[in-house]
């Protein structure tokens, strides 16, 4: 079982380049998620998308967008990437059948806007 | 607005003694909550979760948690370290349809890094 996959795992941008990171999951879930994680403020989520076709804003959306392809991907994009972009991103998804909360996660992706 | 504290940031413990790390946590609504567990260079792992069955949680690797709605705690306990359980912990609360981030209004605490000393 692969569970939640990333890519990259690591990407080094210059100010205004842009990209876009991959998740996939192979569990079948619905709910997917978008984490970053900066030292000592924890986990603050960017998007999620709740269901195939639906994307929401969470706490720290500015500077990106997403997309939902399928029920197995969710892409995150910084359309011009900021230093202050630089961070941990994960992705997580929720089965239906599991409580709020309880979320599975990739290994992380690790971005540096020089 | 919900939120989650965890006390100390860095906590510091020799192999063999009892792990007690911190967590409180507000909610206007019933929670659920959650320890996730984060090994170097590696994705969160749910650890354990409360959701107002037992009080008394156990969890994987040895480790437990007991709710105590009086006090606002979930603190997570482990009665002997081991070297393998350096990594860090977060504490977490969801309460749907709250003020937490998202759909399953989920809200981290900042994480305490679990030193254990040989």
């Amino acid at each position: 079982n692969a569970g939640v996959t990333q890519t990259p795992k690591f990407q080094v941008l210059k100010t205004g380049q842009s990209m876009t990171l991959q998740c996939a999951q192979d569990m079948n879930h619905n709910s997917m998620y978008w984490y970053r994680q900066d030292p000592g403020m924890g986990l603050r989520l960017i998007y999620y998308s709740a269901s195939e076709g639906t994307t929401d804003k969470g706490e720290v959306p500015n500077g990106y967008n997403v997309s939902r392809l399928n029920k197995r991907e969710f892409s995150l994009r910084l359309e011009s990437a900021a230093p202050s972009q630089t961070s941990v991103y994960f992705c997580a998804s929720r089965a239906q059948s599991r409580v709020p909360g309880e979320l599975f996660f990739g290994e992380g992706s690790r971005l540096t806007v020089l | 607005a919900q939120s989650v504290t965890q006390l100390g940031s860095h906590v510091s413990v020799s192999e063999g003694a009892l792990v007690l790390l911190r967590c409180n946590y507000s909610s206007s609504v019933p929670p659920y909550l959650f320890w996730y567990v984060q090994y170097p260079n590696q994705g969160l792992q749910l650890l354990l979760k409360y959701t107002s069955a037992a009080t008394l949680v156990k969890g994987i690797n040895g480790f437990e948690a007991e709710f105590k709605k009086s006090e606002t705690s979930f603190h997570l306990t482990k009665p002997s370290a081991h070297m393998s359980d350096a990594a860090e912990y977060f504490c977490a609360v969801s309460s749907p349809g709250g003020s937490g981030g998202g759909a399953d209004g989920l809200t981290f605490g900042k994480g305490t890094h679990l030193i254990i000393q040989p």
